[in-house]
């Protein structure tokens, strides 16, 4: 089973500042990782995800993440963020759940506080 | 248009009862899934349906029922309820349950068992 990792349960910074979201994964082989944030008190919504090509990743609300194969991480990132990024923000790899059905399998997520 | 609908969002009921929550998704796709979010907000796959059949089914007690009348439609029966059941659970939906489908989610139906 593949499983992915998020080293921070809560990363707290200052508006404006940049921030890193961090997540290894364990699979030898192909992977296909995906960013969700929740927002409080709403399901959860797509940032981005990496199939394959290039390992800059762009997603919306201006975060990216980078593939990182010989380090096996997907670390997710914002140059400047703004209070209303403050959410919990889910690492997640896609694998076979049964027949030709996948699943996602998750981290433990990331609670990204933003200050003013 | 939501996307994905849940409903209902909030359910409180006591211990032993049977409960039911119904989800919908508008976007055509095939595939549809029950995840649930324990208090400590990880969330961990349920079931999965592909236009009607069950494809996945996890580590799940069988008090746990889902029922997929058509392609649109899954619904969640939880008999004799547990304090343990208490969690949100989250529908989602995906075009074909591919590896690499985005997979639509919810807004979510928070279960609290008294």
């Amino acid at each position: 089973a593949q499983s992915v990792t998020q080293l921070d349960s809560q990363v707290p910074v200052f508006e404006e500042a940049p921030v890193e979201l961090r997540c290894n994964y364990s699979s030898s082989v192909s992977v296909y990782l995906f960013w969700y944030v929740q927002y409080p008190n709403q399901g959860l919504q797509l940032l981005l995800k990496y199939l394959s090509g290039s390992t800059l990743v762009k997603g919306i609300n201006g975060f990216e993440a980078e593939f990182n194969k010989s380090q096996t991480s997907f670390h997710l990132r914002k140059p400047s963020v703004h209070i209303s990024d403050t959410a919990e923000y889910f690492c997640a790899v896609s694998e076979r759940g049964g027949g030709s059905n996948y699943k996602l399998t998750f981290g433990k997520g990331t609670l990204l506080t933003v200050n003013p | 248009d939501t996307a994905v609908s849940q409903t209902p969002k909030y359910l409180v009921t006591q211990m032993g009862n049977d409960k039911s929550i119904k989800c919908e998704q508008n976007l055509g796709h095939d595939t549809m899934y029950w995840y649930k979010q324990d208090s400590k907000k990880f969330l961990k796959i349920m079931f999965s349906y592909n236009n009607k059949e069950l494809i996945i089914n996890e580590t799940v007690p069988n008090r746990f029922s889902p029922k997929s009348p058509d392609k649109a439609h899954l619904n969640l029966h939880i008999n004799s309820l547990e304090l343990g059941d208490s969690a949100v659970y989250f529908c989602a939906s995906s075009l074909q349950g591919y590896r690499t489908d985005t997979q639509y989610f919810g807004p979510g139906t928070r279960l609290t068992v008294l």
